[in-house]
């Protein structure tokens, strides 16, 4: 099967603890891309990485990293979570610019 | 900065009736996406449309690059139409900028 796959779905942590998030996508897509989704379902794109190079939104805070192996998988981190962090956190992919992206299922995290 | 502009916020359609969603940029675009959301959250491309009119299915989008507007039509709406349509631009291709979406319900 081909697609983006994204672990865990749901996430529950306390404020100050680090949190990674897996994503993964087997449809040979050169670049990849985390966007958060807020409580008003607001997407904004937070990273994008296409294995030369990483473009990071200038708006997400120094906390968050972004992490790859290779241009299959790019995994999100989070170094100290706070209460504002809670979101759904989506992994994308994409084979060229302006060519369709392709979403994974979300990631829910909840900070208390 | 950018900005996109989704009109209405939210539609209310019986089954069958058509859908006109409209998107609205406040600068240059390279591209524009239209995205449809579940109500169970899973996000999947529909259109991808910079400029001119394209079809898919019981889609059509006309973009009109020069007045920063795009349209997405749906026409002989059904249930599972149900769900959100969120209209993205692209500056380049990693500055992307989403609009707050168009809430679509369908009623029986």
């Amino acid at each position: 099967e081909t697609a983006v796959f994204q672990t865990p779905n749901y996430h529950v942590t306390q404020v100050g603890n680090e949190v990674s998030f897996n994503c993964k996508q087997t449809l040979g897509h050169d670049t990849m891309y985390w966007y958060k989704q807020d409580s008003k379902k607001l997407l904004k794109i937070m990273f994008s990485y296409n294995n030369k190079q990483l473009i990071v939104n200038e708006t997400v805070p120094r906390r968050f990293s972004p992490q790859s192996s290779d241009k299959a998988h790019l995994n999100l981190r989070i170094k100290s979570v706070e209460p504002e962090d809670s979101a759904v956190y989506l992994c994308a992919s994409r084979h060229r610019a302006n060519s369709d992206y392709t979403f994974g299922s979300g990631t829910r995290l909840l900070v208390i | 900065g950018q900005q996109v502009q989704q009109s209405p916020s939210s539609l209310v359609l019986q089954e069958g009736e058509n859908a006109e969603l409209q998107c609205n940029f406040s600068s240059t675009a390279t591209q524009l996406q239209w995205f449809y959301q579940s109500p169970g959250g899973s996000l999947v491309s529909l259109l991808s449309n910079p400029s001119g009119t394209k079809h898919t299915g019981r889609l059509t989008s006309t973009t009109v690059t020069k007045e920063r507007r795009s349209s997405l039509h749906i026409s002989s709406s059904q249930t599972t139409d149900s769900g959100t349509y969120l209209c993205a631009i692209e500056a380049n291709a990693y500055k992307v900028i989403f609009g707050k979406g168009t809430h679509l319900h369908v009623l029986p």
